[in-house]
């Protein structure tokens, strides 16, 4: 199985920081990688698919790159409701796997 | 809109079963890649079984041989029976539509999920 590796685990930060969040995979995966965001209670949402490309109705504050084993997620200006989780996910092989996701907080 | 409803979830005793649904509204689930993931409590993803356009269908190693994935054109609804209940599958189950039918591509509709209790 393809294990994906998410760092840091939990980060704070303030309204209108810059953050990344990368992942890794044990493997190489192509450009089959994705985003996720969840809130407490809901269920995921998706961000970036393809490594890269940002979906339908997301900001463009979010950003995505990488390549291969090694991938990040940008917010390049925090907003209040961007602290959730945050997931990547790839869709290389099967079983699909996800990281074990990093914990966005408020400073 | 597109949407999906999942339901079934509830309170199960260890070796028992349960058959979770979801139905779809605003797409047709015959023409698409339908996946199951779930999420124990306080933990992270995990995806579980996908079905095919064609039919076919995987599964994690963690379910194979307990858990079946299913569809009913005409109710345009997927299923998903779980037989042989472990603590361990203790989760919210989420049912997801892939974006495209790219054997590749991401979870782009999601459901808000059923939670599954198994314990005596």
């Amino acid at each position: 199985d393809v294990q994906m590796t998410q760092s840091p685990s939990s980060v704070s930060a303030s309204v209108g920081d810059r953050v990344t969040i990368t992942c890794r995979a044990s493997q190489g995966i192509s450009s089959w990688l994705a985003w996720y965001q969840q809130k407490p209670g809901k269920a995921p949402k998706l961000l970036i698919y393809a490594a890269s490309s940002l979906q339908s109705g997301v900001p463009s504050r979010f950003s995505g790159s990488g390549s291969g084993t090694d991938f990040t997620l940008t917010i390049s200006s925090l907003q209040p409701e961007d602290f959730a989780t945050y997931y990547c996910q790839q869709a290389n092989s099967f079983p699909y796997t996800f990281g074990q996701g990093t914990k966005l907080e408020i400073k | 809109e597109m949407q999906l409803v999942e339901s079934g979830g509830g309170l199960v005793q260890p070796g028992g079963s349960l058959r979770l649904s979801c139905a779809a509204s605003g797409f047709t689930v015959s023409s698409n890649y339908m996946s199951w993931v779930r999420q124990a409590p306080g933990k992270g993803l995990e995806w579980v079984s996908v079905i095919y356009t064609g039919g076919s269908t995987y599964y994690a190693d963690s379910v194979k041989g307990r858990f079946t994935i299913s569809r009913v054109n005409s109710k345009n609804t997927l299923y998903l029976q779980m037989n042989s209940l472990r603590a361990e599958d203790t989760a919210v189950y989420y049912c997801a539509r892939a974006r495209t039918t790219d054997l590749h591509d991401a979870f782009d509709i999601w459901g808000q999920g059923t939670m599954v209790t198994v314990s005596s």
